[in-house]
């Protein structure tokens, strides 16, 4: 199974944007990149995914290495709301999710 | 619409003890991926069900079990509790049809004590 490297955590003003990187090395052609977030207290919450093209949507942008062995989860504005753990995850077409330790993110007011 | 919901909220048992956590899908969701989190740590895959057949298995051993009835609801059975059972156990939904980029919806989890 590909596994992915994310820092432990980060840190980032209220207002200003985010990049929460992921290494994927190892990952295969057909792997999906699936980023997640976990709020204290609630089980995981999808974020955005990608195969090879840039995504964006209404939570966050995801910007994808043209060599696909890494990624970057952009929070345009942060807020207070937005502190989490995120996981970014390899989907290889099975549901079978493998979730590092993902990134402690901290928001500061 | 009602999101995934798991029952019972928390739970205290004693070793050796047999434990059944529920979770009911998303409507219209045929598939059930079942996760345990152990506290500081992303959470782990330990069962896929896909209508009503196993599709995928974890790295865990055969205490652990779980079946899907005919209304995609789920339960997992653990067995010869453990303390290292001790957790909180995810219930996820997806439609599945589409793995590679299917969504999954996550319930808020049951939190099992072992003493």
């Amino acid at each position: 199974d590909a596994k992915t490297t994310q820092p432990n955590s980060m840190e980032s003003n209220e207002e200003e944007p985010v990049h929460l990187p992921c290494n994927h090395s190892t990952i295969s052609g057909t792997d999906y990149i699936h980023w997640y977030r976990q709020l204290p207290s609630q089980g995981p919450e999808y974020v955005i995914h990608g195969l090879t093209s840039n995504v964006n949507n209404r939570m966050a942008s995801l910007a994808i290495a043209e060599d696909r062995k890494s990624s970057t989860l952009i929070l345009h504005r942060a807020t207070l709301r937005d502190a989490a753990v995120y996981y970014c995850i390899l989907n290889p077409g099975t549901y079978k999710y493998i979730f590092g330790t993902g990134t402690r993110l901290k928001v500061l007011a | 619409d009602a999101g995934v919901t798991q029952s019972p909220t928390h739970l205290i048992k004693t070793r050796g003890q047999h434990v059944t956590l529920r979770c009911s899908p998303i409507s219209g969701h045929k598939s059930v991926s079942w996760y345990q989190q152990v506290l500081g740590q992303g959470p782990q895959f330990i069962f896929q069900y896909y209508e009503k057949e196993e599709r995928g298995r974890g790295n865990f051993p055969d205490r652990f079990s779980a079946r899907q009835f005919p209304n995609y609801s789920s339960e997992l059975n653990v067995n010869a509790l453990l303390l290292g059972d001790s957790a909180l156990y995810l219930c996820a939904s997806s439609t599945g049809q589409a793995p590679r980029v299917d969504t999954q919806y996550f319930g808020p989890g049951t939190r099992l004590t072992v003493l």
